[in-house]
């Protein structure tokens, strides 16, 4: 059973406008959230992160909102640019488990971002 | 910081010959990941190093699969007798206590 949801395996943005990825997980455990990006033939690379005490996360053009009620996640990213385009994974953990060390993530199988010229 | 390196990047073999991925993690971080990725089941956790010392390996799916971590600078993941069904793409991953985990370029596994 899939733990953290991506249900859109793909996302068309014109450049320029936001883009709004999204991520619902249904372990309530989670306590920690992470967006990746990545490109082809590369690892992932982190982008953002979230704690499940927050609701908002921000570093310029991305930000990260937790729904925790829903357990629902998205990231904004804006203004939406060509270098974006990429799959984007949504990433969870509980670190409260490991003791508020790093533990292994749970990922979503990912959401291919298209920006439009 | 050359980040994680992962070697070889590319590796073809035939099904039942042992296969081993190479893993150094960036220095000074104190956890270290492996994760594969197929097309059917995404990215998912093989196995976790925390000073060295496995932490978790739930994720291993089989006897067939085992890993190292003989000092902070260096781990192994090896399959033996490898399958078709291995052919993935196996990333390493690294990080201080707390924090993001940083991925190398992965290894691309192809199993005849």
């Amino acid at each position: 059973d899939q733990q953290v949801k991506q249900n859109s395996p793909s996302l068309s943005v014109q450049e320029g406008r936001i883009s709004i990825l999204n991520c619902d997980y249904t372990n309530s455990m989670f306590d920690y959230f992470l967006w990746y990006k990545k490109y082809p033939a590369e690892g992932p690379t982190f982008l953002i992160s979230i704690s499940s005490i927050k609701d908002k996360n921000e570093d310029g053009r991305f930000t990260v909102f937790l729904n925790k009620s829903a357990k629902h996640l998205s990231l904004h990213i804006v203004p939406s640019q060509p270098g974006d385009s990429a799959v984007y994974f949504c990433a969870a953990s509980n670190r409260m488990y490991s003791g508020g060390g790093a533990d292994g993530l749970t990922f979503g199988k990912g959401t291919h971002l298209i920006i439009q010229p | 910081d050359a980040g994680v390196i992962q070697s070889p990047r590319h590796e073809v073999t035939e099904m039942g010959q042992e296969v081993t991925l190479r893993c150094k993690p960036i220095s000074g971080h104190d956890y270290l990941f492996w994760y594969r990725q197929t097309m059917m089941r995404g990215l998912e956790l093989l196995i976790y190093f925390n000073n060295n010392v496995p932490i978790d390996d739930s994720g291993m799916p089989e006897d067939r699969f085992s890993a190292k971590m003989p000092n902070a600078s260096f781990s192994t993941l090896k399959i033996q007798p490898s399958e078709p069904r291995d052919s993935a793409v196996y990333f390493c991953a690294s990080s201080p206590r707390g924090r993001e985990q940083f991925f190398g370029p992965g290894t691309r596994l192809t199993v005849l």
